[in-house]
């Protein structure tokens, strides 16, 4: 069974840009996670789809993030524009249904210069 | 406001030896309480979880221990391997409100041959 897609796999952008990340699930699985993972700290979710509703995004920043997961499949994660601090690693997971467990992409490397 | 604290930030310990990651957290509405492994360069993965109904659960060499009233739960590793060198995160969850994972912080583990 294919894991968890992520790409790309590693991001450079300068400040005030904006940036895309891509996330392909695995099959068959209706929820879909975005997490941010600071250097040195654990994962925090950013938002949580069930199917392409979106669960809980009472974390993501959605003055300058924003997300998508059309059709119930694919999804991106959106930063416009870039600052410093979202330099990070974006994690996407997935899992079959809500309560069952998450399975982690490899994640997206963003360094915001 | 952090969750779910960890210690220690890193550990280093000799093949063969037990490695222990302690974790504390503070809101009694969680429910279930996983452990990650991650590797550098790939996503947190599932290592072995434990409900609040249950004082130990032990899978091969891996043991959770969890003490309810001290809102405290632990990682023991027996006979440490160099493979299991990673990065580990407690986790904690409350299943009747979705499935928003709170991480710890991770303790970089070093097991020296």
């Amino acid at each position: 069974e294919a894991g968890v897609a992520q790409s790309p796999r590693y991001k450079i952008i300068e400040k005030r840009q904006s940036v895309a990340f891509w996330c392909n699930p695995i099959s068959g699985h209706a929820t879909l996670y975005w997490y941010q993972q600071i250097l040195g700290q654990g994962p925090k979710l950013l938002i949580q789809f069930q199917n392409n509703g979106v669960v809980d995004d009472s974390q993501l920043p959605k003055d300058r993030f924003s997300a998508e997961r059309l059709k119930g499949v694919d999804s991106t994660l959106k930063i416009q524009p870039a600052k410093l601090e979202d330099s990070a690693v974006y994690l996407c997971a997935s899992s079959f249904l809500i309560q069952e467990t998450q399975y982690f992409g490899p994640g997206t490397r963003l360094l915001v210069l | 406001q952090q969750q779910v604290k960890q210690s220690p930030q890193s550990l280093i310990v000799q093949k063969g030896g037990i490695s222990i990651i302690n974790c504390a957290y503070e809101n009694t509405a969680f429910d279930y309480f996983p452990w990650y492994q991650q590797f550098p360069g790939k996503g947190p993965a599932l290592l072995i979880a434990i409900r609040p109904d249950v004082s130990e659960k032990k899978e091969g060499r891996f043991t959770i221990s969890f003490n309810k009233s001290a809102k405290q739960f632990s990682l023991h590793i027996m006979d440490s391997q160099p493979g299991d060198s990673a990065t580990y995160f407690c986790a904690a969850v409350i299943e009747t409100s979705g499935s928003r994972l709170t991480f710890g912080e991770g303790t970089q583990l070093t097991v020296n041959p």
